[in-house]
């Protein structure tokens, strides 16, 4: 079936990286655009940043802008997430979650499935 | 960035009644490039993620039971639950999605009495 799984959540200290790794599996990947979502502890969601189906085109949210990286690997069906300088406020659950795609239908950038998440708290 | 806004927070309604949370962006989400408003709706329960209800503001995802219905054009939109079951308690968030970064509103939450 249609999933993704991700992993790679942890225990960082601030200043710190990351990477956060997310598995596809039960469509065709390598047409579908790709996006990070997180959601701070009893809070709402946050759109975090989001691929295009080559790679090429990438969107970031500016509360991560210039910290993050996201990259995927359509050869092996794989969505990264690096993380760099985490703060205390990056402290969230995130979820991978499928996007759109010329196979579902033009601008389609909803999400669909999501992941179960990977926790990331960032302490000292 | 369009900023997403819903309404209300939360909301408390009995079995049986009718839920109705709205949602409104800052820019309209009406995109003339296919004539369609970009936006969605998702359900989220404790413990859980999101789950997908609508997109194109109106259209149902399979599955997904037809008490829920969405509706609105330009930038208000609504969410109508027909007849809350105890299932529907839950987290209802909208999100854009016509222009990045894809904002999501702040989430209304819905208890069952």
């Amino acid at each position: 079936q249609v999933q993704v799984v991700e992993s790679g959540g942890a225990l960082v200290r601030p200043g710190g990286s990351l990477r956060l790794s997310c598995a596809a599996s039960g469509f065709p990947f390598s047409d579908y655009y790709m996006g990070w979502i997180r959601q701070a502890p009893g809070k709402g969601l946050e759109w975090i940043s989001y691929i295009g189906d080559r790679g090429v085109r990438i969107y970031y949210a500016d509360s991560v802008k210039g910290r993050f990286i996201i990259s995927r690997d359509n050869a092996k069906n794989l969505v990264y997430l690096q993380m760099n300088s985490l703060r205390g406020d990056d402290t969230a659950v995130y979820y991978c979650a499928r996007g759109g795609s010329l196979l579902r239908e033009a601008f389609s950038d909803w999400f669909d499935p999501w992941g179960q998440g990977t926790l990331v708290t960032v302490s000292s | 960035d369009i900023v997403v806004t819903q309404s209300p927070d939360s909301l408390t309604l009995s079995l049986g009644e009718r839920a109705t949370i709205t949602c409104k962006s800052s820019q309209s989400l009406f995109h003339s490039r296919n004539n369609k408003n970009h936006l969605a709706w998702y359900q989220q329960k404790p413990g859980q993620p999101p789950k997908l209800l609508t997109y194109w503001a109106s259209t149902r995802e399979s599955g997904v039971p037809d008490r829920f219905s969405g509706s609105g054009s330009g930038t208000d939109f609504t969410l109508t639950i027909s007849s809350l079951q105890a299932e529907d308690a839950a987290v209802y968030y909208c999100q854009q999605y016509v222009d990045p970064p894809f904002t999501f509103g702040p989430g209304t939450r819905l208890e069952i009495k």
